[in-house]
Order: structure tokens, then C-alpha cells, then sequence
């Protein structure tokens, strides 16, 4: 089966960085989605990785290693408005979207 | 302004009942997606549809279905609401029809079934 693995959930303290990482399972891969969601709201779009390596936007960096089955997100310092869900999703060999459950971020002072 | 906008927002109603919410985007987008979002926060695809082709994920009751009247507007109407189609329900788009493009997302409609 295919399969989207997150932590569900972490802390870290404002300033500070943080790795959320995902693991997948596909048949097929067509490229990884990090989204981020807000409670109560919609996800919006953060990052889409289909090359390895480390792709950076600000502060927040994806990275990808297709061979492992691996990416993650990397949150530099860290505000109080990047407490969130954070959702991985991968595109399968059919372009169907596999979403993981999300990790949820919890950020304090 | 509002990308992709859906209503309502909130829908409380009884087991049984029938209900529809609708979904707009002024995006210009090719596809457009519904989507369940359980408790436990897993994003679970409904249906997909473009102007050719409407895929239906296979896991979905046949009380749940698609509408869309152009391009612009994709409506899902439910028949004979269970208690565990309690859910936040979210619109989506995008360009093309690959899944290989960022997903716009509509606020979602959080549906309560008492």
C-alpha cells in the first residue's frame, strides 16, 4: 500500500529551527508538496520538491531524497505564527496526491 | 478577490437529510478537487474533475456526488447524511489536469451531522 509518514506532533521555542521530517511509499513518485495549515483553516502551499536536494524560500527549506524515501522541512527562526499543521504529500506515478496526517507545530516563547 | 470560495462555511443538520455546498474558483483552473478532512486531520481525496473526466475515488458512498455545472463550479451534494460524514470538507483547483501543480485551496465547509 502506499503510506505517508509524519510526526504528529512538536515543539520548539521562537528563534529557534526546526526539521519536521516525511517519509513515504508510493508506487510512483511525480514529486513532493509541503503544505502548511492553520487551525480551522485551509492548507496553503509551502514548497514542491521532484529533484533531491535542498530547495530554500525564505525561511523555510525542503529537501528530498528520492532514493530514500525522505524528505523534510526546515523552519528557520521559528515565529510564533508558524504554529501550524504541516502537511507532506506526494504525487504517485498516476499524479494522485498521498497526504500524510500532518505534523502540528507548536512554537513557545 | 477570493481564489476559491465555497459555501457555507458551517452546516449543522440532521441524520438523513440531504445537502449541497458549493465550490467557485475564478482562477482559470483546469481541475478542481473535493476533499475530506476527518479528525483526524487526514486529507482524503473525493473527487477529481476537469472538463473531460471525472474520477471518483472508489472508497466514496454513491450518496455522495459531484456537479458541475462549467468550469468554474464544482458542487457536491450528499444524500441521506450519516452521522460519520461529519468532517470539514474542502474545495481545491489547480491548472492542468497532472497532479503535478500547487492545489489552491477553498476555507472549507465544516459539516456537523447530529
Amino acid at each position: 500500500g502506499q503510506n505517508i509518514d509524519q510526526p504528529t506532533e512538536m515543539t520548539a521555542t521562537e528563534g529557534a529551527i526546526v526539521q519536521i521530517n516525511c517519509t513515504y511509499q508510493t508506487s510512483g513518485f511525480n514529486g513532493l508538496f509541503w503544505y502548511q495549515q492553520h487551525a480551522g483553516e485551509a492548507p496553503t502551499f509551502l514548497s514542491y520538491n521532484v529533484l533531491d536536494g535542498l530547495e530554500e524560500k525564505g525561511r523555510f527549506s525542503s529537501f528530498l531524497s528520492r532514493s530514500k524515501g525522505y524528505s523534510y522541512l526546515l523552519l528557520k527562526e521559528l515565529q510564533m505564527k508558524d504554529s501550524a499543521s504541516y502537511l507532506c504529500a506526494v504525487s504517485d506515478s498516476n499524479y494522485q496526491l498521498i497526504w500524510g496526517a500532518g505534523t502540528k507545530l507548536i512554537i513557545k516563547p | 478577490d477570493t481564489a476559491v470560495s465555497q459555501t457555507p462555511k458551517y452546516l449543522v443538520t440532521q441524520m438523513g437529510n440531504d445537502k449541497s455546498i458549493k465550490c467557485e474558483q475564478n482562477l482559470g483552473h483546469d481541475t478542481m478537487y473535493w476533499y475530506k478532512q476527518d479528525s483526524k486531520k487526514f486529507l482524503k481525496i473525493m473527487f477529481s474533475y476537469n472538463n473531460k473526466e471525472l474520477i471518483i475515488n472508489e472508497t466514496v458512498p454513491n450518496r455522495f456526488s459531484p456537479k458541475s455545472p462549467d468550469k468554474a463550479h464544482l458542487n457536491l451534494h450528499i444524500n441521506s447524511l450519516e452521522l460519520g460524514d461529519s468532517a470539514v470538507y474542502f474545495c481545491a483547483s489547480r491548472y492542468g489536469t497532472g497532479d503535478t501543480g500547487e492545489l489552491f485551496f477553498g476555507e472549507g465547509s465544516r459539516l456537523t451531522v447530529l
